[in-house]
């Protein structure tokens, strides 16, 4: 059964200051990917990592992909209050074709503070 | 383009009845999804379906049905809801084509059995 892991669960910062959050996973899997959620609202798409090594920038965030080591980081740059959200990551566990499904993460709450 | 569309946004049960969701995505996407998000538990997933008359179960699936008869609506049912059935109800659709697309979100259901 693949596990997901996610530290911090929790993750209060200053504005201006950098941090990591990581993403373990305990399968083989070569596809990860990255949520935001909004309190109260929906899940966005922010980053798709498809192979060992993919690294994606948007703005402040960056993910990356160790597949090896079975982890994924999202950076996070001089942070601002507008990132304050909940981030998931989630896996595809590698399986056949026609069941496909991802495993989420508990998601790491991130507060900017002024 | 509306995406994908949940209804209803809330809804209060008494235990022992029944209810379905509705998700309609417009997006053409092979894929559907419903989860269920609670406090610290991230996102698990309840049922899935990879296209039109087909259903399988995920993470959770007890005291849930589906059904997919038409490839842009993907309906779940609770036939006699019980209050460790309150939660926040996500459905989700993706591109049936390769395992490199998100998945793309609804709003959410917030149901809550007294």
């Amino acid at each position: 059964e693949l596990k997901v892991e996610q530290n911090p669960l929790f993750l209060s910062m200053q504005e201006g200051k950098n941090y990591t959050i990581y993403c373990n996973y305990s399968t083989t899997s070569d596809r990860l990917y990255w949520y935001r959620q909004d309190p109260g609202k929906s899940l966005e798409s922010l980053f798709v990592l498809l192979s060992n090594g993919a690294v994606k920038q948007e703005g402040r965030l960056m993910a990356s992909l160790d597949t090896k080591a079975r982890l994924s980081t999202l950076h996070i740059t001089a942070a601002v209050h507008d990132l304050s959200a909940t981030y998931f990551c989630a896996v595809d566990e590698k399986a056949n074709f026609g069941n496909e499904k991802l495993t989420f993460g508990t998601g790491t709450r991130l507060t900017i503070i002024p | 383009n509306a995406g994908v569309t949940q209804t209803p946004k809330f809804r209060v049960l008494k235990t022992g009845q029944s209810m379905t969701l509705l998700c309609a995505q417009d997006m053409n996407h092979e894929y559907m999804y419903w989860y269920r998000q609670d406090p610290g538990m991230g996102l698990r997933l309840i049922h899935y379906s990879v296209g039109e008359g087909t259903t399988a179960k995920g993470e959770v699936p007890d005291g849930y049905n589906v059904s997919r008869l038409k490839k842009q609506n993907f309906l779940l049912g609770l036939e006699s809801a019980a209050p460790s059935q309150t939660s926040v109800y996500f459905c989700a659709s993706r591109n049936g084509v390769g395992r490199n697309q998100p998945q793309h979100f609804g709003d959410g259901t917030r149901l809550s059995i007294l």
